[in-house]
């Protein structure tokens, strides 16, 4: 059992799509941190929420703590925002859970 | 970006040898996490920091060990690696929590 669910597990979108990613967790938390994974390999914090909402340029982060339920959107997107994006939460005991990630790729 | 490195960044090792991953801060954050990412699993914590010399067990820390002497350094250590130990380890930081955490490079290693 996954305490954090994401979908879609892949995305293609063609250059200047709106975009959507998922997130639904199954625990009691604190914040929800959304990440973003490279090609290379390295890690990016987003954003950390733990209500309403939050915008950074061209991103989005929503948060419902009574459903359980956040989502990433991409405005305008771009080739460079091919990446995994990764949603995680901050749970009790200082134990953190992630999202198996979404892995999104922008056609020019 | 945060000053967090990693070491080694890659190795190669056979199963049973004792193998040591070295994360270094330069930021003086309180928390200090080992994870490991495997292909659909995600990542998943193994041990973390809150202090010098308090560590926690996280999900899978079962033929890990770590300590932290100083502030500045965590180390994983896998007494005796096995194969299904191959993996990317990733550090990551954070000032408290929940606060924003922030990744080192990742060491990929591989058992053999």
């Amino acid at each position: 059992k996954n305490e954090v669910e994401q979908s879609p597990q892949n995305l293609t979108a063609q250059e200047g799509e709106f975009i959507t990613i998922n997130c639904s967790y199954s625990v009691g938390i604190s914040a929800l941190h959304w990440l973003q994974q490279h090609p290379g390999g390295g890690i990016v914090s987003l954003f950390m929420l733990s209500s309403g909402k939050k915008k950074h340029g061209r991103l989005i982060a929503t948060i419902n703590i009574q459903e359980k339920h956040s989502s990433l959107h991409i405005t305008a997107s771009h080739p460079r925002d091919s990446a995994v994006y990764i949603c995680a939460v901050a749970g009790a005991g200082n134990q953190f859970y992630f999202g198996t990630g979404t892995s999104l790729t922008v056609i020019p | 970006d945060a000053g967090i490195t990693q070491s080694p960044r890659h190795k190669v090792t056979e199963t049973g040898t004792p193998v040591t991953l070295r994360c270094h801060q330069t930021e003086n954050h309180r928390y200090m996490y080992w994870y490991r990412q495997d292909p659909g699993h995600g990542l998943r914590l193994i041990h973390y920091s809150y202090g010098v010399k308090d560590t926690d067990k996280g999900e899978v820390s079962d033929g890990y060990s770590v300590s932290r002497s100083k502030t500045e350094d965590f180390l994983l250590t896998l007494e005796s690696a096995t194969s299904s130990q191959t993996s990317v380890y990733f550090c990551a930081i954070s000032e408290a929590t929940p606060r924003e955490q922030y990744f080192g490079p990742g060491t990929r290693l591989l058992v053999l």
